[in-house]
């Protein structure tokens, strides 16, 4: 069984540029959300997804970021224009059913990002 | 609002002896409680949840917690640690209907041989 697939899983690219993160959740779970984790700021909620649409982006930092969800198995998350201090591990989970269900969230092994 | 509290950043136990990682919650209906367990390079992985029913859960590699409803605390347990335990353990609680969970700081733990 598939776990919650990241690419790519380092990008290293200078300040200024456009980063896209990947993810594909689980077949079946209807819920997908982005962390960020730093060692300072822990593992921070930036944005989820209930069946494709985003429910509560006041995680995202700021404008630069964006997040989209154009079907069931793909989600991307943006950074446009890229920063320093962008640079962080970027996991994508995802869970069946929400706030309801006991279900864990089920995350991939992340995105290692560094701005330069 | 709900929170979540690892009073300790970082947890050292010699090899073979019992482990407790504490954590402590703060939610204002029912709890679902959560310990996830991240290695090196790795996300999140899920060991155990309590839901309802008896205070002690089990979970995966010996792994158990204990629900204290009186002291809102939810520690992890396991009677003998191995090195491979060493790993950066999460407290993690949602409020029934509430599609987030909030997750503590992490626990280091290191065993040492």
């Amino acid at each position: 069984d598939a776990g919650v697939i990241q690419s790519p899983r380092h990008e290293v690219t200078e300040m200024g540029q456009e980063v896209t993160l990947r993810c594909k959740p689980i077949s079946g779970h209807d819920y997908l959300f982005w962390y960020r984790q730093t060692m300072m700021r822990g593992l921070e909620l930036l944005i989820y997804f209930n069946n494709n649409v985003p429910i509560d982006d006041s995680g995202m930092p700021e404008d630069r970021f964006s997040a989209k969800m154009p079907n069931a198995s793909f989600s991307t998350l943006k950074i446009q224009p890229s920063e320093p201090r962008d640079s962080a591990v970027y996991f994508c989970a995802s869970s069946l059913r929400g706030g309801e269900s006991s279900q864990p969230q089920h995350f991939g092994d992340g995105t290692r990002l560094s701005i330069l | 609002a709900q929170s979540v509290a690892q009073p300790e950043d970082q947890v050292n136990v010699a090899e073979g002896n019992p482990l407790t990682v504490k954590c402590t919650y703060s939610v204002s209906g029912n709890p679902y409680l959560f310990w996830y367990v991240q290695y090196p390079n790795r996300g999140l992985q899920f060991l155990l949840k309590y839901i309802t029913g008896d205070n002690l859960v089990k979970g995966s590699y010996g792994f158990e917690a204990e629900f204290n409803k009186s002291q809102t605390s939810f520690h992890l347990k396991k009677p003998s640690a191995l090195v491979s335990d060493s790993a950066l353990y999460f407290c993690a609680v949602r409020e029934f209907g509430d599609d987030k969970i909030i997750f503590g700081k992490g626990t280091r733990l290191h065993i040492l041989p």
